[in-house]
């Protein structure tokens, strides 16, 4: 089992939706949490962070964490043709300080 | 407040070369971490270094390495290119390692 998983997609959603990207990880002990954006030939961008237990909301972004279930999930509300992206979860265990990333999703909003 | 900053951006070199990268991190962070990116592996962890040490290894063969000077920019080193070396090279920086990453531009290395 992988230490961070994510389905690959695509997803596709209607301009204005609202996209949801999940990501589920193997308990490795404490850990925080990031969510990345790279667009085709870019390099990733960081969209969020959490460390906590719950919902963190920035801008059109929420990212929700639930440790008892070990997942991780990214909401882009009113979803727009430029987050046209792949979106990369990654997890940082502590006790390994590193980070292990997903092999990210692919969204794509359709105009 | 500058981002992270890698040199060169684009890189060709033959199989058996040997191939230097830069990176100089955010003002203020002492961790610098790289990644090699393939379309068929994804983001792949190459090593992690802070405040000049190596705290982390990938699994990635001894051809590879890397350093961290004092001033907290670092190297890595391919030796022996091979073919399957062709890949994006990135590296992020933060300020302990354990807190958000920020990624550099990469370099694009292709081994011909």
């Amino acid at each position: 089992q992988k230490e961070v998983e994510q389905n690959s997609g695509p997803l596709s959603v209607p301009e204005g939706a609202i996209a949801s990207l999940n990501c589920t990880y193997s308990d490795r002990g404490s850990q925080s949490f990031f969510w990345y954006r790279q667009y085709s030939g870019k390099s990733p961008e960081l969209i969020m962070f959490i460390y906590s237990n719950g919902d963190k909301e920035d801008g059109r972004f929420t990212a929700q964490l639930n440790k008892a279930s070990q997942y991780v999930s990214l909401l882009i509300r009113d979803s727009q043709p430029s987050d046209s992206a792949t979106y990369l979860c990654a997890v940082n265990f502590y006790n390994f300080n590193k980070f292990y990333f997903g092999s990210g999703t692919k969204l794509n909003v359709k105009p | 407040k500058a981002g992270v900053t890698q040199t060169p951006r684009y890189l060709i070199k033959t199989r058996g070369q040997q191939v230097t990268l830069s990176c100089s991190p955010i003002s203020g962070h002492r961790s610098v971490s790289w990644y090699q990116q393939t379309p068929g592996q994804g983001l792949q962890f190459l090593f992690e270094y802070f405040s000049e040490t190596q705290r982390n290894k990938g699994n990635f063969p001894g051809r590879f390495s890397g350093r961290q000077f004092s001033n907290s920019r670092s190297e890595m080193n391919v030796s022996t290119l091979e073919l399957g070396d062709s890949a994006l090279y990135l590296c992020a920086s933060s300020s302990r390692g354990a807190d958000e990453q920020y990624f550099g531009p990469g370099t694009r290395l292709t081994v011909t």
